[in-house]
């Protein structure tokens, strides 16, 4: 029973390069988030979609940052033009649907160290 | 606008039980505390988490006082793998589902 997901592992773009991060979630896992950890700070909630919907994209960068969990497929966060502040380590989670005591876990995977130079 | 308050750091010696307290004492009725702990550049793992009533699964246990202003995670014997950041998260259920991570609390098992 595989966990999440998540490749590259390792990303280096330059400056205004595109930068894309593939997340697959758990086995039966509908739900998927992304959060990105700053160095040395604490993870930050980014985005959630379910299958071919974003749910809530509060804590996305307005600007040249983007997600998607299609049909088929991986959920796939998109960073267009990267900037050096865009050197993170991003990680994506997925939950089961909340049940009936509506709760959940969030399941992370390894993520991946994007590096922009 | 942090909801828990942790240790910045905690020491353990290696075979004895961890105690990582946390407190929340602004937890609402429907919230949840859950745990989670992040080793060194891994992604967030899922510890445990509850509304009320203590809980204990195969790798802690979580105790919260009566009043719900406060919890403790214990994991009853503290191995040199354990070291790690844990967070205390209180978050309500269901349709709140954006995970806050604080500063948590490094805990380091030594030998």
């Amino acid at each position: 029973n595989a966990g999440v997901m998540q490749n590259p592992r390792h990303l280096v773009r330059r400056r205004g390069q595109e930068a894309r991060l593939r997340c697959s979630p758990m086995k039966g896992h509908s739900h998927v988030y992304w959060y990105r950890q700053l160095p040395e700070e604490g993870l930050k909630f980014m985005v959630y979609l379910q299958k071919e919907n974003i749910i809530d994209e509060s804590g996305m960068p307005k600007e040249r940052f983007s997600a998607e969990f299609p049909k088929e497929g991986p959920s796939i966060l998109r960073i267009q033009q990267v900037v050096r502040g865009d050197s993170a380590a991003y990680f994506c989670a997925s939950s089961q649907r909340p049940g009936q005591l509506l709760t959940y876990e969030q399941y992370f995977g390894p993520g991946t160290r994007l590096t922009v130079t | 606008d942090a909801k828990t308050t942790q240790p910045p750091s905690m020491d353990c010696a290696e075979g004895r039980a961890a105690n990582l307290p946390c407190n929340h004492s602004t937890i609402s009725g429907n919230e949840y505390v859950y745990w989670y702990r992040q080793i060194h550049s891994q992604g967030p793992q899922y510890i445990i988490h509850g509304l009320k009533n203590n809980e204990t699964n195969e790798m802690a246990s979580l105790i919260i006082t009566e009043d719900r202003k406060s919890s403790t995670l214990i994991l009853p014997h503290a191995t040199l793998r354990d070291t790690a950041v844990y967070y205390c998260i209180v978050e309500s259920g269901g349709s709140n589902y954006k995970l806050t991570f604080g500063k948590g609390t490094l805990l380091t098992v030594n030998p």
